[in-house]
C-alpha cells in the first residue's frame, strides 16, 4: 500500500512569488492535514481538509490556503512568499474525520527555500 | 491553548543504554497522545495512547500515559545507532479536526 506522497520534494522561490504544493493521501484516507516545520517553531498545524472542506485552520496568515479535490488529493498554496516561509511542509493523512482514534501518517514533505 | 513540552531537548548515549524521553501536556478535552520518530524526513508513527490504552510496547520501545499527571514517557532499551533521531510527542483534542499539537522534540544520538 503506497504511503502519502508529496510533490515537489524541493523547491526554491524568491520573495513575493507564490507556490503550490501537492499531497496525495494513502488510498482510502479522506482526511488531509498540513503542517509547517521550522527549526525555530517546530511542527505547527496549518489546516485540515475532509470531504473537500476545510475543517480547521491553525494560526497562520491568509497567505496560506489550501483545497481538497474529490479524490482526496490536497494542495496548499502560499502567496507573496516571505523569507520566513522557508520550511519543511508536511502533509498527513488519516482515514476518517474527528471522532475515531485513528493516527495520522505523514508524507516525506516538501522542502521550500525562499530567497 | 494546547501545549506540549518535551524533555530533554537532546540526549547522547552509547549503544546498549536505556533512555527515557518525557512529554508533558496541557490539552482541552484530551483524545490521544502520539509518539513519532523523525529522522531525515517524515515523522514515522510509533505509538498512540488514549484513555483506553495507556501502555504500549513494540520491541525495545515502550510508552506509558499518565492521564492524571498529564505526561507520557517513551522508553527505549538496548539502544542502537539506528535509534538516533528526533522523537516527537503530539496530542490531539477530541471534538476537533485532525489537528496535532507537537512538542519541540528530543534529539537522541546513539554513539557506537
Amino acid at each position: 500500500k503506497a504511503g502519502v506522497t508529496q510533490t515537489p520534494r524541493y523547491l526554491i522561490k524568491t520573495r513575493g512569488q507564490q507556490v503550490t504544493l501537492s499531497c496525495s493521501p494513502i488510498s482510502g484516507h479522506r482526511s488531509v492535514s498540513w503542517y509547517q516545520q521550522t527549526p525555530g517553531q517546530g511542527l505547527q498545524f496549518l489546516f485540515e481538509y475532509f470531504s473537500e472542506t476545510q475543517r480547521n485552520k491553525g494560526n497562520f496568515p491568509g497567505r496560506f490556503s489550501g483545497r481538497q479535490f474529490s479524490n482526496s488529493r490536497s494542495e496548499m498554496n502560499v502567496s507573496t512568499l516571505e523569507l520566513g516561509d522557508s520550511a519543511l511542509y508536511l502533509c498527513a493523512s488519516s482515514k476518517r474525520y474527528a471522532r475515531d482514534q485513528e493516527t495520522q501518517y505523514f508524507g516525506p514533505g516538501t522542502r521550500l527555500l525562499v530567497l | 491553548e494546547d501545549k506540549v513540552v518535551q524533555s530533554p531537548l537532546s540526549l547522547v548515549v552509547h549503544e546498549g543504554d536505556t533512555v527515557t524521553l518525557n512529554c508533558s501536556y496541557e490539552v482541552t478535552n484530551f483524545r490521544s497522545l502520539l509518539w513519532y520518530k523523525q529522522e531525515k524526513k517524515a515523522p514515522t508513527f510509533l505509538f498512540m495512547l488514549t484513555s483506553s490504552g495507556i501502555e504500549k510496547k513494540s520491541g525495545r520501545l515502550s510508552s506509558i500515559l499518565d492521564k492524571k499527571e498529564l505526561f507520557s514517557i517513551l522508553n527505549i532499551t538496548a539502544t542502537q545507532t539506528g535509534d538516533s533521531a528526533v522523537y516527537l510527542c503530539a496530542v490531539e483534542a477530541s471534538g476537533s479536526a485532525r489537528q496535532l499539537t507537537f512538542g519541540s522534540g528530543t534529539q537522541l544520538t546513539v554513539l557506537p
